[in-house]
């Protein structure tokens, strides 16, 4: 499966801030998928990562505060802005390969505080 | 719409076996996955079922009702490190669905 790195793993940010989330593959693949998932809750999909075009945003998630770039088949960001005390989560990064039934793998997650 | 059962929380014995029920209700159901998330960490793919059936990969077996709506995991020899959540996640026109999952506790 895909080696995938998230960084930074960790971050105490304030309120008011803006913080980007890299993550980057070992190999090409077609869908990179950022979620968030609050404690002991389950994976929110914010938004899929399109090549060459804008991401897909679920609904509740906007462009403006979750803005997505994904120059490449290998690599993608996630800028969260303008912090909030609500946007203190896990916010992970996973990959999917291409044909039927393939799994989603993930990378190990961004661990994001907001004062 | 689309809903995910699973219970919240489930205990077992060092040694045993225990099985983990899913109930699910999609539209364009194209398949099942398990996956493993122990706390503070990203989830880890444990098996696939498209088919129904039974997936048996080492300790861990899946089964798949298509029908039903319905999978369980399968755990056997209970270790202490099986102790972590468990999250059933139907692919729904090729998006996976994700619930809270299951809170399995380990004791000795």
């Amino acid at each position: 499966s895909a080696v995938i790195s998230q960084k930074p793993s960790r971050d105490i940010c304030q309120r008011g801030t803006s913080l980007t989330i890299q993550c980057q593959v070992d190999s090409q693949v077609t869908m990179m998928f950022w979620y968030r998932q609050q404690p002991g809750q389950s994976l929110t999909l914010i938004a899929t990562a399109n090549q060459g075009s804008e991401a897909t945003y679920e609904s509740g998630f906007v462009i403006d505060k979750f803005p997505i770039s994904r120059p490449n088949l290998t690599f993608s960001t996630l800028t969260v802005s303008n912090m909030s005390p609500e946007d203190s989560s896990i916010y992970l990064c996973s990959v999917e390969s291409p044909g039927g039934g393939q799994p989603q793998h993930f990378g190990d997650g961004t661990r994001l505080s907001i004062l | 719409g689309q809903n995910i059962d699973q219970p919240t929380e489930m205990t077992a014995t060092e040694g045993a076996i225990v099985q983990i029920n899913c109930t699910y209700q999609t539209s364009g159901f194209n398949g099942l996955f398990w996956y493993q998330q122990h706390a503070g960490e990203a989830p880890t793919f444990l098996s696939y079922n498209v088919l129904d059936g039974l997936e048996e990969k080492g300790r861990f077996s899946s089964f798949l009702s298509r029908s039903k709506g319905y999978s369980y995991l399968l755990l056997k020899e209970l270790q202490m490190k099986d102790s972590a959540s468990y999250l059933c996640a139907p692919q729904s026109n090729y998006q996976l669905i994700w619930g809270a999952g299951t809170k399995l506790i380990i004791k000795p």
